[in-house]
This record gives structure tokens, sequence and C-alpha cells, in this order.
């Protein structure tokens, strides 16, 4: 099993639609849970990240993560074509080094 | 403008032809990393360094090196590729570790535009 899986998509939903991106994970040990945006070309860039568990929100962006069921999801309300990216999950756990695992990615494209 | 650049973005080799892919960070952090994407298996670390003269392996390391001689440059040696180093590369800086910080923050690591390598 995977540490941390993420359906790969694609996803496409209309402009304005409420996005809903999931991952799971089995390393309970995992401390931080981020959420990065990847463009076409581009390196990821960190959208937000939370701190054990809980919701966070940052515009139209909502993360969430429940550790009991060791799932995490971010939401994107009023999604715009903008939004159309990859967007990977991320786990972050501090050993003897900053040892972040990530999901393979969701492919998401919102259509005007 | 602050950023992460590699070079090449491209490149198109043999095997066992060494090769370096270099990283380069102007905004004076101490913390780099590499990664590899592949597709369905995501980012993975290779190495990361946390200042001059100070690197360490992460977790696919086995055909790579790395050095850090100056804090705005990590580049990272290919000595004998092979086909399975085909991938997407990215280097990434941050100011320190990401979990330097107290009370639940993390530093931003920001990532390079990567460098597609293909290995013949």
């Amino acid at each position: 099993q995977k540490e941390v899986e993420q359906d790969p998509g694609p996803l496409s939903v209309p402009e304005g639609a409420i996005v809903s991106l999931n991952c799971t994970y089995s390393n309970s040990a995992f401390q931080y849970f981020m959420w990065y945006r990847q463009y076409s070309r581009k390196g990821p860039e960190l959208l937000m990240y939370t701190y054990s568990s809980g919701n966070k929100e940052d515009g139209r962006f909502t993360a969430q993560v429940d550790k009991s069921s060791k799932y995490i999801s971010l939401f994107i309300r009023d999604s715009q074509p903008s939004d159309s990216a990859t967007y990977l999950c991320a786990m972050l756990i501090r050993t003897s080094y900053d040892k972040v695992i990530f999901g393979p990615g969701t492919s998401l494209s919102v259509i005007p | 403008e602050a950023q992460v650049t590699q070079n090449p973005r491209y490149l198109i080799t043999v095997t066992g032809k060494k090769l370096t892919v270099t990283c380069s960070q102007n905004m004076n952090h101490e913390y780099m990393s590499w990664y590899r994407q592949d597709p369905g298996l995501g980012l993975r670390q290779i190495y990361y360094s946390m200042n001059v003269e100070v690197t360490d392996k992460g977790d696919v390391p086995e055909g790579y090196k790395v050095s850090r001689k100056e804090k705005r440059n990590f580049p990272l040696i290919l000595e004998s590729p092979s086909p399975n180093q085909t991938s997407l590369y990215f280097c990434a800086s941050s100011l320190y570790s990401m979990t330097q910080k107290a009370g639940g923050l993390i530093d931003t690591q920001y990532f390079g535009p990567g460098t597609r390598l293909t290995v013949l």
C-alpha cells in the first residue's frame, strides 16, 4: 500500500462549480498536510497547509484534515478556468530530515 | 525577482554519459532539495542540503550525487545515467528546513521550473 493515495483524475468541471479533491494516507505519524498546485510545465507551488487536524480556509480554498480517517480534502469554491492545474497532496513528517511524501496528483480542468 | 532556476530545461542523453543539472536560487535560502517526478508516483526526494557543505540522502538517492559548495547553487550529478533515471527533476529551496518554525508553521518551499531528462 502506498503511503499517500490520490485519484489521478482527470477531473473536468464547469466554471463556478465546487471542486472536491481528496487524498488518503496510511502513516499516522504525519504532522503536516499540504496542498500544492502545479501548472503545466511549471514547478509545484504551495497552496495551503494544515498542522494536525481541522479546517483551514483561504479565499475560495478550504483544506480539511480528518486524522481519525486518515483522509484530507481540498475544496475549491466558485472554480475558475485559472484553477485548471494538477493538485498534489503532500504529507510531512520531521524525522532526521523533512520527509515529504507526495501524492501522484489530480488533474483538474475547469471549463468556461 | 526571487526564483529558483534550473538548467537545462530539457536534456536527451545516452546511457553512461555523465551529466550535471544545475540549480540556483537568489533568495539566500539555506535549505535546498532535489526531487524527481514520475507518473503515478508523485514527487520523490533524491537529496537535500541543510547548508553549505551539508548534504544528505532523501528517499531515492541511488545513482545520483550532489554538492553544495556555495549557498546559492545545488547541482545534481548523474555519473552514469541509466534509462530508469528518465524523469522530470525539480530543485527546491526554503529559507530553513520546512519544520524549523514553531507553532505548526512551515517554511515555504519554492520549486524550480523542472528539467525533463531522457536517457536512451
